[in-house]
């Protein structure tokens, strides 16, 4: 199984202001067909997940652009430049690669 | 865009058989290119990969439920359907329906507790 490692687990942020999270794979997420299929997802309290970026950095249809995803091979990054309100909740690395792992998820709190 | 929607019981006793079903709208299940997946949130934990339909018919189980899963697809009434034999308190969680092409889980539905207990 490929293992995906996020960091922070909690990040409390003040209001316009950046945050960052780490997520590390425990192997390449590199696919024979050449694609990345790392996602980030975002979920809202007693809401379901919901799909931010796709493939390391493709924002998905209707997500603000203060969204962001980076990386390549074993490390990505998913920054928020400005956070705002709306924005606290739990956010999730997805690997599609090789079967289908999350990571454990990053709390995203207002300080 | 898709909407998903699950439906079953919400209390399923030990060692019988989970089923839920998904129903899909605004679009057809039979589409070229998507995945149709079920994937479960233990209460107050992350998220984890029951498996998947593509839209072939070919299935992909999580390795650590693989013996206790079976998905399917029934093209008339455009829904796909989750059985989990054998369960326990363990499985007691809530589960989602989602759906996307390759990679991606760009559709959720709203999920569904589902309570294992005698």
């Amino acid at each position: 199984d490929i293992v995906m490692t996020q960091t922070p687990l909690s990040s409390p942020v003040t209001l316009g202001q950046p945050a960052s999270i780490s997520c590390r794979s425990s192997q390449s997420l590199v696919h024979s067909d050449g694609n990345t299929y790392l996602s980030w997802l975002q979920q809202r309290p007693g809401q379901p997940p919901r799909l931010l970026i796709y493939k390391i950095s493709n924002r998905f249809s209707g997500v603000p652009d203060r969204f962001s995803g980076s990386g390549a091979g074993t490390d990505f990054t998913l920054k928020i430049s400005r956070v705002e309100a709306e924005d606290v909740g739990v956010y999730y690395c997805m690997q599609a690669t090789q079967f289908v792992t999350f990571g454990q998820g990053t709390k995203v709190e207002i300080k | 865009q898709v909407q998903l929607q699950e439906s079953g019981p919400g209390l399923v006793k030990p060692s019988q058989t989970l089923s839920l079903t998904c129903t899909v709208s605004g679009g057809s299940i039979s589409s070229g290119g998507y995945y149709w997946s079920w994937i479960r949130q233990h209460p107050g934990k992350g998220l984890e990969w029951i498996g998947y339909i593509y839209y072939s018919g070919s299935t992909y189980y999580n390795p650590s439920l693989k013996s206790r899963v079976t998905i399917s697809v029934d093209t008339s009434k455009n829904q796909f359907s989750l059985k989990l034999s054998s369960v326990t308190a363990a499985d007691t969680a809530v589960y989602y329906c989602a759906t996307g092409v390759a990679g991606t889980t760009s559709s959720w539905g709203q999920g569904t507790l589902v309570t294992v207990s005698s």
